[in-house]
């Protein structure tokens, strides 16, 4: 399966700032996906990361708060903007289409986000 | 009501102990079906991955899917205290590929 890192791995932010997370595979990727992972609930999908075009966004979720972009195979950003307490959460990338297994998908290690 | 229903836990067992782990789902058009582990402060790992109903062992894990119920189960055999985390399900769409989650059942496995 592929290496998946994601930087920062945690953070504490004042409301009404941004912060873009990032994340690198160790190999080319068909999808990428971002994931939001709240206390006591289930992980839910943000948006799929499509290479040179826009990001296509799940119900509840909006390009204006989270910006995604993803220039090429290997790497994807998750910008998360105008926070508020509520973005306190873990958000992760996973990956799809590495080598065998092509359906399966691999989550990085996340990044742990406080907003104060 | 939630897609995919599972239960929180926690769940604590002797070392040794088979550990049952379950989830049910409500809709009908998902095809494939995965379990992940996930320990504390760390992403999910992919344990198991299984395509419609049947049976799919490895090691000491068994995914068990049973499409006419709409009910999935993870068997942990043998279970040790290095599988102390928290297990969630996931399936998705033949087709598509958002994966859609149960909440995770957190089992800890004592000595």
């Amino acid at each position: 399966s592929a290496v998946i890192s994601q930087k920062p791995s945690r953070d504490i932010c004042q409301r009404g700032t941004s912060l873009t997370i990032q994340c690198q595979v160790d190999s080319q990727v068909t999808m990428m996906f971002w994931y939001r992972q709240q206390p006591g609930q289930s992980l839910t999908l943000i948006a799929t990361a499509n290479q040179g075009s826009e990001a296509t966004y799940e119900s509840g979720f909006v390009i204006d708060k989270f910006p995604i972009s993803r220039p090429n195979l290997t790497f994807s950003t998750l910008t998360v903007s105008n926070m508020s307490p509520e973005d306190s959460s873990i958000y992760l990338c996973s990956v799809e289409g590495s080598g065998t297994g092509t359906y399966e998908q691999y989550f990085g290690p996340g990044t742990r986000l406080t907003v104060t | 009501q939630k897609e995919v229903e599972q239960d929180p836990g926690p769940l604590s067992v002797p070392e040794g102990a088979i550990v049952s782990l379950n989830c049910t789902y409500s809709n009908s058009a998902f095809q494939y079906f995965m379990w992940y582990r996930q320990y504390s402060r760390k992403g999910p790992e992919l344990l198991m991955y299984t395509y419609s109903s049947g049976n799919k062992e490895d090691g000491r894990f068994t995914a068990q899917v049973d499409k006419s119920s709409k009910y999935i189960s993870l068997f942990i055999r043998d279970s040790q205290p290095s599988d102390s985390a928290t297990y969630l399900c996931a399936m998705r769409r033949g087709g598509g590929n958002k994966l859609t989650f149960g909440t995770g059942t957190q089992l800890k496995v004592e000595l």
